[in-house]
């Protein structure tokens, strides 16, 4: 069964550093066909695509946010760590964590599981 | 970045209608498009992959199609579990890009 979990603080204060971490299991990320991403959602707003882990350590940042984006990995405890600095009220949304997955005979890919994703507000 | 738009962005039908969703890319992006179903307070959910692959466990009344700059999701045979909104993906450069959603409401 594959599962991710989306963990962290709910509530942070403008200028703080959010850490995010997302908890999986039934995959491995030392798959060259899977790696996870991160996407968020303001409240009654669109999704946005933030960060992606893939091909073992390659990652992918979002150009408009990558000054402020880490992404980090323990294979050993099946989690990826997200991180963004210097938050302000409009970054609050929900974050989801989602496992990317190698389409089988096309050169594509999709985010087959999700996370229940984590409401996190920031206040000024 | 390759841009999204989808129409309409909200649609009232009713059980048993046919419903037609676009996508609309601002240069082509093959056929490397996804579809999402996301409830209210739910993850997105796959419905669609590479424009027209159904995911597995996806009811048949769902099909995709398209490539290049214009694609389409259709829902034959609303149901009223299907209520929802609706987005699209393309996964063909970076930064990957959504649409911004289609609502689809009971009439």
């Amino acid at each position: 069964q594959i599962t991710l979990e989306e963990s962290g603080p709910t509530l942070v204060k403008a200028t703080q550093t959010l850490t995010l971490t997302c908890s999986f299991s039934g995959f491995s990320i030392s798959s060259s066909e899977v790696g996870v991403g991160w996407i968020r959602q303001p409240p009654g707003k669109a999704l946005e695509w933030l960060a992606l882990f893939y091909l073992h350590d390659d990652k992918r940042y979002n150009p408009s946010l990558m000054s402020r984006l880490t992404l980090t990995k323990d294979t050993s405890k099946n989690q990826v760590v997200l991180t963004m600095t210097n938050m302000d009220p409009v970054d609050t949304a929900t974050y989801y964590c989602a496992r990317r997955r190698q389409a089988a005979g096309v050169s594509t890919y999709y985010f087959d599981y999700w996370g229940q994703g984590i409401l996190v507000t920031v206040s000024s | 970045d390759i841009q999204l738009t989808q129409s309409p962005s909200f649609l009232s039908a009713s059980v048993g209608d046919r419903v037609t969703i676009t996508c609309r890319a601002s240069r082509g992006i093959s056929s490397y498009l996804a579809w999402y179903q996301q409830k209210p307070g739910k993850a997105p959910k796959l419905l669609i992959y590479a424009a027209s692959t159904l995911q597995s466990g996806v009811p048949s009344r769902f099909s995709g199609s398209g490539s290049g700059t214009e694609f389409t999701l259709t829902i034959s045979n609303l149901q009223p579990e299907d209520f929802a909104t609706f987005y699209c993906q393309q996964l063909n450069s970076y930064p990957l890009t959504f649409g911004g959603g289609t609502k689809v409401e009971i009439k």
